[in-house]
């Protein structure tokens, strides 16, 4: 089956730190990717939307230059927290959908953010 | 109204029970439909994908459409302990945009 790899799955660290979290499709191309931020016990909360070769759309009310997402491949995008905040805290989760048309979406393991 | 509703339970069933797990929507255009299995801290593992109405088995499990009532269904038989998840229903029209239950939190007692 489609494998996505998230990486890393967990981060602490110390407010003001910038955060890079890689999301990989391992065996599919991806032309898009998405990523969500989820809550305890909440449902997922799409941030945005990442396209190979262009500019991700974030959905509203999400910082573009807080949260910059780079989708420089076919396999890979990033999101990267910048100067983060303990608000900033949360469970990050990336999921990638084959290129090839009508294909649901796979998603990583997520990344749990912790900022002191 | 949300384009798509689901109870976030909690639901707990003895094992061995049949489990349905429910959605609505209020899109009538939407085509695909996908159930998602979250355990805790871990990303949604997909469980079922359809296309239109319909049924579709694998293994325990059953997922059916009716695009005339606007209803999707999971369907969990001889349910065991490890099915204890949260379950998320999800939809598309296009396959480019995605719309997502906020999840049906199950357990299931030994």
């Amino acid at each position: 089956g489609a494998v996505v790899s998230q990486h890393p799955s967990r981060v602490i660290c110390k407010s003001g730190t910038s955060v890079k979290i890689e999301c990989r499709s391992l065996d599919f191309q991806a032309t898009t990717m998405f990523w969500y931020r989820q809550f305890p016990k909440q449902s997922l909360m799409l941030m945005a939307t990442s396209n190979e070769g262009s500019k991700a759309t974030y959905e509203q009310g999400v910082e573009k230059d807080k949260f910059l997402i780079n989708h420089a491949s076919l396999t890979l995008s990033t999101l990267t927290v910048t100067s983060a905040h303990p608000e900033d805290s949360s469970f990050y989760i990336c999921s990638a959908r084959d290129y090839r048309g009508n294909q649901p979406q796979h998603f990583g393991d997520g990344t749990r953010l912790s900022i002191l | 109204q949300k384009e798509v509703e689901q109870d976030p339970g909690p639901l707990s069933v003895p094992e061995g029970a049949i489990v349905s797990l429910n959605c609505t929507y209020s899109n009538s255009a939407f085509q695909y439909f996908m159930w998602y299995r979250q355990y805790s801290r871990k990303g949604p593992e997909l469980l079922m994908y359809t296309y239109s109405s319909g049924n579709k088995e694998d293994g325990r499990f059953t997922a059916q459409v009716d695009k005339s009532s606007k209803y999707i269904s999971l369907f969990i038989r001889d349910s065991q302990p490890s099915d204890s998840a949260t379950y998320l229903c999800a939809m598309s029209l296009t396959g480019n945009q995605f719309y997502f239950g906020t999840g049906t939190s199950l357990t299931v007692i030994p």
